[in-house]
């Protein structure tokens, strides 16, 4: 069963850098995955797919300081130069043939 | 730019329907899988349902199969969710995605504003 394993929370102080982490299961390392923001009372917002290579393209309009990366079974957001506006959940989310989407259980990122 | 709309949603009884609406605009819609996303109180996002870009293929998350139908009119650019003998455990705020295209490839996605639905007595 395709499962992203997500830490529920993380902190960083305004203008460091903090790197998310989404986990694939086992069976399914090869697969994409996509970052969203959800900022609370807005629709979320796309930022980047994230490929198993590491490649990523971003969605229209996102900053430089957003950035994509994979190892084995795990992709990863990072965001540099953090703003307070940065704070907010940010899902991983991943699909596949005949498989509908899949989202992980969020991390709660808190810009100290 | 990509513009998806959302309308509906509201206050309703369990038991209950409703039906949500989604218009997009600044895309060519019928090349594209659209889905409804869901979060409920306190909650995670969840799917609910996708329908594939031509409307041939639709499906459902579990507990909403037999109760939710996801439709799409592709000559109004708008997706729709109609929603059944609804539960209480379906208050949520429900959000249209823009998916795959029609070759099944995934690049970005565009989601829409949100419609909140409550489901009490």
């Amino acid at each position: 069963q395709l499962v992203l394993t997500q830490s529920p929370s993380a902190s960083a102080s305004l203008g460091a850098s903090v790197k998310l982490t989404c986990t694939l299961t086992s069976g399914h390392i090869t697969y994409a995955i996509a970052w969203h923001q959800h900022q609370p009372g807005k629709g979320p917002r796309f930022l980047m797919k994230v490929n198993s290579d590491g490649s990523h393209n971003k969605g229209a309009g996102i900053p430089h300081r957003f950035s994509g990366s994979s190892s084995g079974a795990e992709r990863y957001l990072t965001i540099s130069g953090l703003q307070s506006e940065d704070e907010a959940d940010y899902y991983c989310q991943t699909w596949g043939t005949g498989i509908p989407w899949v989202f992980g259980g969020g991390t709660k990122l808190t810009v100290l | 730019q990509v513009q998806l709309l959302q309308s509906g949603g509201g206050v309703v009884q369990p038991g209950g329907s409703l039906r949500l609406s989604c218009a997009a605009s600044g895309f060519t819609f019928s090349s594209y899988d659209m889905n409804w996303v869901r979060q409920a109180p306190g909650k995670g996002l969840e799917w609910v349902a996708d329908i594939y870009y031509d409307g041939s293929h639709k499906y459902y998350e579990d507990s909403v199969k037999g109760r939710f139908t996801i439709s799409r009119d592709n000559s109004r650019s708008t997706v729709y969710l109609e929603m059944n003998s609804l539960r209480v455990e379906d208050t949520a705020v429900y959000y249209c995605a823009r998916g795959s295209d029609s070759s099944g490839y995934f690049s970005d996605s565009y989601w829409g504003q949100g419609s909140l639905v409550t489901v009490s007595s």
